[in-house]
């Protein structure tokens, strides 16, 4: 039972380059969710699913995209990097999405130069 | 405005003492996350509660969903417990809001 994996857990992008941080998990769990911790200001939810197919906005969404095709998988797409994406990101899984606990992945320090 | 605020940013402590600390949130929530991330980076739930009172060894969580507040308890602190402590509000419309951390540092 590996939890939720992330990966990378490093990655230096260049200015408009595009990548996928991928997240996995194997719980079953129904609600996935992507975060940014930058310092000073906590974690800011990205987007968010409540199950396969189903995609929703959080507070911070400019300049990324998900998709969810299968339970197990929510990615993370940068589209163009900017230097302001330069930030550690972690994704989580619950089992639902209300009173349970959460589930971490070990984190994506990113660095767009 | 923040919806999650925390107390103290920052805490240093002698192992062996009492530590409380505090989580104000504004938010309608449906349940009050406290979180714990260690040095490394990576971050581990500690208590998922939505009313009362739930104890972890030597961790204790509460909750007054009146005042809408939380308080974390580490009784007889120990250097391993070091770590930055997150307090998260899920709210009922699927979201979390996180407090920014207050940094725990315990000298033996």
């Amino acid at each position: 039972n590996a939890g939720v994996t992330q990966t990378p857990k490093f990655q230096v992008l260049k200015t408009g380059q595009s990548m996928t941080l991928q997240c996995a998990q194997d719980m079953n769990h129904e609600y996935m969710s992507w975060y940014r911790q930058d310092p000073g200001m906590g974690l800011r939810l990205i987007h968010y699913s409540v199950g396969a197919g189903i995609t929703d906005q959080g507070e911070v969404p400019n300049g990324y995209n998900v998709s969810r095709s299968t339970t197990e998988d929510f990615p993370l797409r940068l589209l163009s990097a900017a230097p302001s994406q330069t930030s550690v990101y972690f994704c989580a899984s619950s089992y639902s999405y209300r009173d349970t606990e959460a589930f971490f992945g070990q984190g994506t320090r990113l660095t767009v130069v | 405005k923040n919806e999650v605020e925390q107390s103290p940013q920052n805490l240093t402590a002698q192992e062996g003492e009492f530590i409380t600390i505090n989580c104000s949130y504004s938010v309608g929530i449906s349940a009050l996350h406290w979180l714990q991330q260690h040095p490394g980076g990576g971050i581990v739930s500690l208590f998922m509660l939505s009313s009362g009172k739930k104890k972890h060894g030597r961790l204790i969580a509460t909750i007054n969903i009146q005042e809408k507040h939380s308080s974390l308890h580490i009784t007889a602190s120990h250097p391993r417990d070091s770590a930055v402590y997150i307090c998260a509000a899920y709210n009922t419309g699927n979201q979390f809001y996180f407090g920014t951390g207050t940094s725990l540092t315990v000298i033996p």
